[in-house]
């Protein structure tokens, strides 16, 4: 079985540019969760999507915003970069989501200059 | 809000020894699920081990083993026979029943040989 996938990789921007990050969960999964890793902040849960549905958010800006698609398939956008939003970020999938084990993604890095 | 705490920012263990990293939670909610992750150089988050707070059982996988202390909200983790593939950030997390994820800041162990 094939694990989480994210794309890309790696990324630079430069400030006030857009970006959007995809990840592709386990095949089966449906529930989709999004975290920043940042050497002073850690790991940071930015939101889940279940079923095409938002269903949990974490204390970031309106900038930070996601979907997720009928295939499960996930993707988030950043507006307006700042250079704080240099970070790694990580896609996890699991079943339901509720009590499941999460599988990580290798993770997308996003430089912003 | 639940948080989670790592007091060690870092720990050192020789090959074949055992050593045990600390973990302490907050919360009001009874019902919630504890993990265990590694992270090694390459950055992919990978599950070591996982308790269900509703388990009275310590949870063991190989040379890894929790110290479940619900009364006193504390999930420590114990690695045995220490491997140099041990070396890693290692994270607690905290999941609770609505499916809210928080992090620990992460111990960071360094495997000697």
């Amino acid at each position: 079985k094939a694990g989480v996938t994210q794309t890309p990789r790696y990324l630079i921007k430069t400030r006030g540019q857009q970006v959007t990050l995809s990840c592709s969960p386990i095949s089966g999964h449906r529930s989709v969760s999004w975290y920043q890793q940042t050497p002073g902040q850690g790991l940071q849960f930015l939101f889940e999507y279940f079923s095409e549905t938002q269903r949990n958010k974490g204390n970031f800006p309106g900038r930070f915003s996601g979907r997720q698609f009928s295939n499960s398939r996930s993707e988030m956008n950043v507006s307006t970069l700042e250079l704080g939003d240099s970070a790694l970020y990580l896609c996890a999938s699991s079943l339901s989501g509720r009590v499941d084990e999460q599988f990580f993604g290798p993770g997308t890095r996003l430089t912003v200059l | 809000a639940q948080t989670v705490t790592q007091s060690q920012p870092e720990m050192s263990v020789q090959e074949a020894e055992t050593v045990t990293l600390s973990c302490t939670y907050d919360t009001s909610e009874s019902d919630y699920y504890l993990f265990w992750y590694k992270q090694p150089p390459s950055r992919q988050m990978i599950l070591v081990i996982r308790q269900e707070a509703y388990k009275q059982q310590n949870a063991t996988e190989n040379r890894f083993s929790v110290n479940f202390q619900k009364a006193a909200k504390s999930f420590s983790l114990k690695i045995s026979d220490s491997q140099l593939g041990d070396a890693a950030m290692y994270f607690c997390a905290y999941r609770s029943a609505d499916n809210d994820m928080r992090f620990g800041a992460g111990t960071r162990l360094t495997v000697k040989p």
